[in-house]
């Protein structure tokens, strides 16, 4: 059972447009949602992560926006630059000691210049 | 600080054979991970620990073996080597008062 579904699976955006991913999740107790960015040969590494008792998180041009009652989280980034082509994944957790977090499969995002 | 480390980056190895991959990190975290990252799959969790002498079983433990004896290494073992072994390796870290985990390099395992 998939816990944690990313769609889509490859996006292609134009510099300067608008990248956005999406999750759901299913487990209700998920209480920490962040997202990786991973470069070709590299380990992947935190961009940005929100809890659920806020709705939206801005850092820079990276925005998670979060709704609760729907069990579904989505990666913004605005003014999309080819510096920011890599494979991102959403990924879910309790919050408890622990535990691990559960990973989407991945979008791989190709900004073209 | 040189973060989370993986010896080796790169392995093949033939059906059957058994190797051990080494995780070291200087953080003085609690927690580490082993992950297998294939194309279309994601990042799935091997194993992890949640301290020195503890493990436990991800999400695929299976054909994999771990051990913990040192807070600051996590050693990942495949006894007999498939070839649906082959994929990329990431070990990860963790402190107790942060869910942040921190990533190494990888290896890339190759099976015959």
């Amino acid at each position: 059972q998939q816990q944690v579904k990313q769609s889509p699976q490859s996006l292609i955006v134009q510099k300067g447009g608008i990248s956005i991913i999406n999750c759901a999740y299913e487990n209700t107790a998920f209480d920490y949602f962040p997202w990786y960015q991973q470069f070709p040969g590299k380990g992947p590494a935190l961009l940005i992560a929100i809890r659920p008792d806020v709705s939206e998180k801005k850092e820079g041009r990276f925005t998670i926006s979060f709704n609760k009652s729907a069990k579904q989280f989505s990666l913004h980034i605005m003014d999309s630059q080819p510096g920011d082509s890599a494979t991102y994944f959403c990924a879910a957790k309790v919050n408890q000691a622990g535990t691990a977090l559960i990973f989407g499969k991945g979008t791989t995002l190709s900004v073209s210049s | 600080n040189a973060g989370v480390t993986q010896t080796p980056k790169f392995r093949v190895l033939k059906t059957g054979q058994s190797m051990t991959l080494l995780c070291a990190q200087d953080m003085n975290h609690e927690y580490m991970y082993w992950y297998r990252q294939d194309p279309g799959m994601g990042l799935r969790l091997i194993h992890y620990s949640v301290g020195e002498g503890t493990t436990a079983k991800g999400e695929v433990p299976d054909g994999y073996n771990v051990s913990r004896l040192k807070k600051q290494n996590f050693l990942l073992g495949l006894e007999s080597a498939a070839p649906s072994q082959t994929s990329v390796y990431f070990c990860a870290s963790s402190p107790t008062y942060s869910n942040e985990q921190f990533f190494g390099p990888g290896t890339r395992l190759t099976v015959l």
